[in-house]
């Protein structure tokens, strides 16, 4: 069954580095989406990307966030400049979508980021 | 502001002891309700997909419904291999919105 693949499995980054955390998403999905989840918290939602433009995004999704999906298979996530409250699990999660119908998002197996 | 509110927080059952989780709403017009379990240390896997009030769905020992304010995982006869934590998420009709709302889930651990 085809999965959402993310890359690395676990960063460790220092507090002010940029940080990228890859996905490749289900091959015939057009929908892309980016969550993270603090230690012990909800799966919070961060950014929806469509047809190479982000559609929505968080609060939590500030200027030192940015998508990119830099050719046709990978969708990538960026952090700027790190800070320790950036630690969490990110998971990626893709999406295909007919006219009329709603369809599930999968989700990959995440990539646990630790800010030092 | 839409909500989703699991309970219990955890579960605790025996082999073959069936049970029901819990998931409450508040949202703006329900486009979807959508049922995940995640295992440890994993992403959501995603388990079934509710639209509309009187619904259910199956699959093996898992049966959700759905309600205008809540929906429940029923669990039959459940096994060891059930546990892991169950997250409810709902996704809002308003404004064509992508993003689902997750609760905190349902750590369910069955004893064999």
């Amino acid at each position: 069954e085809p999965e959402v693949t993310q890359t690395p499995s676990h960063q460790v980054t220092q507090m002010g580095q940029e940080v990228i955390l890859r996905c490749v998403p289900i091959s015939n999905h057009l929908y892309f989406y980016w969550y993270r989840q603090i230690l012990g918290q909800k799966v919070e939602f961060l950014v929806s990307f469509y047809n190479n433009e982000i559609s929505e995004k968080s609060e939590i999704f500030d200027d030192q966030f940015s998508v990119e999906r830099p050719d046709g298979s990978n969708f990538t996530l960026k952090i700027r400049s790190t800070k320790l409250e950036d630690s969490a699990m990110y998971f990626c999660a893709s999406a295909h979508r007919y006219i009329n119908s709603n369809q599930p998002q999968h989700f990959g197996d995440g990539t646990r980021l630790s800010i030092l | 502001e839409d909500q989703v509110t699991q309970s219990p927080e955890a579960l605790r059952l025996q082999e073959g002891e069936s049970s029901s989780l819990n998931c409450s709403y508040t949202v703006s017009g329900l486009r979807g309700l959508f049922w995940y379990r995640q295992d440890p240390g994993k992403g959501p896997e995603f388990l079934f997909t509710l639209y509309s009030a009187g619904e259910e769905k199956e699959k093996e020992r898992l049966k959700a419904t759905l309600t205008k304010k809540e929906s429940f995982l029923h669990i039959t006869a459940p096994k060891p291999e059930d546990s892991a934590t169950y997250l409810c998420a709902v996704q809002a009709m308003e404004g064509g919105s992508e993003k689902l709302v997750f609760g905190k889930g349902t750590k369910l651990t069955v004893n064999p």
